[in-house]
């Protein structure tokens, strides 16, 4: 059975600091995809992110960077010089191979205070 | 070009009315997905088409839930005798290719759902 957890609830940060979000993953697949979603206030998913688990490499796009362990089945997210527009929840999901359906953990509300 | 489209964005419905939670995916788009996104937690699969074929509907909660995409394009869930516990907000995703390839997945805005 495929399970994301993500610890932390509510995050607030003041703007420019750096933040990283947690999420542990649990899949008996070898074979799987990871995502984050960004949720702003409006509602709509937002993707940011997709992984497969034979690509470790870190990312980095703009302030955003990831970090994909496979050892310790995490791949954190961190938004550098956080900005109000950072403020959302965002979703770590898993996805199966041959099952189609995302897994999302509870989502991370941060909250960037000018 | 144009992403997931949903309407209504906001249904009030008074218990045990039916109502009907439309999907207009992204052109071209072979799989569309529903999920419920309870308040505070993350979204929830609900079911899956490939096309017009309905693959995986094993997240129904009920059999009052029932979904259809006839074209294999537009969808529609329809939830019969609404009870407070359907209060959620739907969501509606397509991805370009079909099942065994895990594609990414384009979220609509959702459908708010509240029943009195």
């Amino acid at each position: 059975a495929q399970k994301v957890t993500q610890a932390q609830t509510e995050i607030s940060v003041v703007e420019k600091e750096d933040v990283t979000l947690d999420c542990v993953y649990e899949t008996r697949d070898t074979t799987y995809y990871l995502f984050w979603y960004k949720q702003p206030p409006s509602g709509e998913l937002v993707f940011l992110i997709r992984r497969n688990s034979f690509d470790e490499q870190n990312e980095i796009s703009g302030r955003y960077s990831w970090n994909f362990q496979k050892s310790t089945s995490s791949f954190n997210f961190t938004i550098t010089a956080s900005q109000v527009v950072d403020s959302a929840v965002y979703f770590c999901a898993l996805s199966e191979a041959g099952n189609n359906r995302l897994a999302f953990g509870k989502g991370n509300q941060v909250v960037v205070i000018p | 070009g144009a992403g997931v489209s949903q309407s209504p964005r906001y249904k009030v419905a008074k218990r045990g009315q039916d109502v009907a939670l439309r999907c207009d995916p992204i052109s071209g788009h072979v799989s569309l997905f529903w999920y419920q996104q309870a308040l505070g937690q993350g979204p929830e699969f609900l079911t899956y088409f490939q096309n017009e074929a309905q693959l995986d509907k094993s997240g129904l909660p009920s059999d009052r839930f029932f979904a259809e995409r006839p074209e294999g394009s537009v969808s529609t869930l329809k939830i019969q005798r609404t009870q407070q516990e359907d209060s959620a907000v739907y969501l509606c995703a397509s991805s370009l290719k079909s099942a065994g390839s895990t594609d990414t997945q384009y979220f609509g805005p959702g459908t708010r759902l509240t029943v009195l």
